[in-house]
């Protein structure tokens, strides 16, 4: 279908540890937009990858698009309990946008 | 700036009645709004795509006519779910696009317990 998988679903990490998650795509993406929801919260804009190889920073977090246009990854540095929720990836595809399947961040103080 | 709201933010409601949800940018001009439905621990799953003065685009599996969708001015959206059902108990959330950008905007969300 129209998703797109992530993983891991889950990642419990300790304050202070790396956290990556990992979008996936059968088919090729134009673009490909990355969202954080915090829990019992609605999804924050993060980011618009377009280029092929793209590779983004804000702050702790580091955003790149694979060179084939089918992959994307967000990569947190040093966890800090704020990082704390639900980060999805989502296509755009013409006018409408699916989110992919999102990974569940839990950071252990 | 571009803020969405949504009201209300929790409704509880027996089952078939009908509820409406109402989805407003508050300070930008919204082309395009969305309209998506988030069960527990799931992802978001986009219902339908609604542009100001047009009819809704729906995804497939969406009962049209269970979910109206009005869009009549480029600030305010809404979605009334008709007779609703105990699983149409959801997180329905809408998002708001500016015209020429990818980018857009949620609302808070508004909670459907269906009793």
């Amino acid at each position: 279908g129209q998703q797109v998988m992530q993983i891991p679903q889950y990642q419990h990490v300790q304050e202070g540890e790396d956290f990556t998650t990992y979008c996936n795509s059968s088919t090729t993406l134009s673009n490909i937009q990355w969202y954080k929801q915090r829990p019992g919260g609605h999804p924050v804009f993060l980011i618009q990858l377009v280029k092929s190889g793209e590779v983004k920073k804000q702050k702790r977090l580091t955003f790149q698009f694979g060179e084939a246009k089918k992959n994307s990854s967000l990569h947190i540095t040093a966890t800090q309990t704020t990082d704390v929720g639900t980060y999805f990836c989502a296509r755009n595809t013409g006018n409408q946008f699916y989110f992919g399947t999102g990974t569940s961040l839990t950071v252990i103080p | 700036g571009a803020v969405v709201s949504q009201h209300p933010s929790r409704v509880i409601c027996k089952s078939g009645t009908s509820v409406k949800i109402e989805c407003r940018s508050l300070d930008f001009q919204a082309t395009t709004m969305f309209w998506y439905r988030q069960f527990p621990k799931q992802s978001l799953m986009l219902m339908a795509t609604s542009n100001e003065g047009s009819k809704a685009t729906y995804e497939q599996g969406v009962e049209k006519d269970k979910f109206l969708i009005n869009h009549a001015s480029l600030t305010l959206s809404t979605l009334t779910v008709t007779s609703a059902h105990p699983e149409d108990s959801s997180f329905y959330i809408c998002s708001a696009s500016v015209a020429g950008t990818d980018t857009q905007y949620f609302g808070p969300g508004t909670r459907l317990t269906v009793l």
